[in-house]
């Protein structure tokens, strides 16, 4: 069974700053891995998707990083903004033998952007 | 582009009603799955919907069940319902293809059971 860790749950970090949000996960068998960001009480959005032949996405200030045989993702926030505070939530897609995909959560990281 | 919409954005139920939620999914995708959120945890993974046909179930209760129609469009429909349903539920569309299918995710439904 998939299981997904989000380390730290929060974080508050000055404004300015550059930070990195950990994702790790326990079967390497994945077919992709998302970074999504939910504000309070809204629904998730899309940040990065990293196919499982990836090493890497960029986004903007985002970059996100698969290595699979470790069973790590990582995400970089560059010059954080108070904006940019919100839950980050990891997710891990694997294909079902029907050939289609379901996403596995952690329970996110929350992060705090101190003007 | 609307992008995945869900409706209602609230509700509040008695416990033991049904309650029916409703899906539409971003243009050009066909497949539809749902996720519930229980407060401070990441979603979990009810069920998929693929060409009218339910894919994948997770670990849910059979009082959880879903349809699709042909515009691919879903609803949720959670019977008998228990105050521990109450949570967010979140519908995904994605449309699969060998590069890994991108989900995008509606604003959710708060489903309060009192």
């Amino acid at each position: 069974k998939q299981e997904v860790t989000q380390i730290p749950a929060a974080l508050s970090v000055p404004e300015g700053e550059n930070l990195v949000l950990n994702c790790s996960f326990t079967d390497s068998a994945i077919y992709n891995l998302q970074w999504f960001r939910q504000d309070p009480g809204k629904g998730l959005t899309s940040l990065l998707l990293i196919q499982s032949s990836q090493r890497e996405q960029t986004s903007g200030r985002l970059n996100a990083s698969l290595d699979k045989s470790s069973g790590r993702s990582t995400l970089y926030i560059a010059a954080s903004q108070p904006g940019d505070s919100a839950t980050y939530l990891c997710a891990v897609g694997v294909i079902s033998n029907f050939g289609n995909e379901k996403l596995t959560f952690g329970t996110g990281t929350r992060l705090t952007i101190i003007p | 582009d609307a992008g995945v919409t869900q409706s209602p954005t609230h509700l509040i139920k008695t416990r033991g009603q049904q309650v029916t939620l409703r899906c539409s999914p971003k243009s050009g995708h066909d497949t539809v799955s749902w996720y519930q959120q229980a407060l401070g945890q990441g979603p979990q993974f009810i069920f998929q919907y693929y060409e009218e046909e339910e894919r994948q179930r997770g670990n849910f209760p059979d009082r959880f069940s879903g349809h699709q129609f042909p515009n691919y469009s879903s609803e949720l429909n959670v019977n008998a319902l228990l105050l521990g349903d109450s949570a967010l539920y979140l519908c995904a569309s994605s449309y699969p293809d060998r590069g890994g299918a991108e989900a995008f995710f509606g604003q959710g439904t708060r489903l309060t059971v009192v």
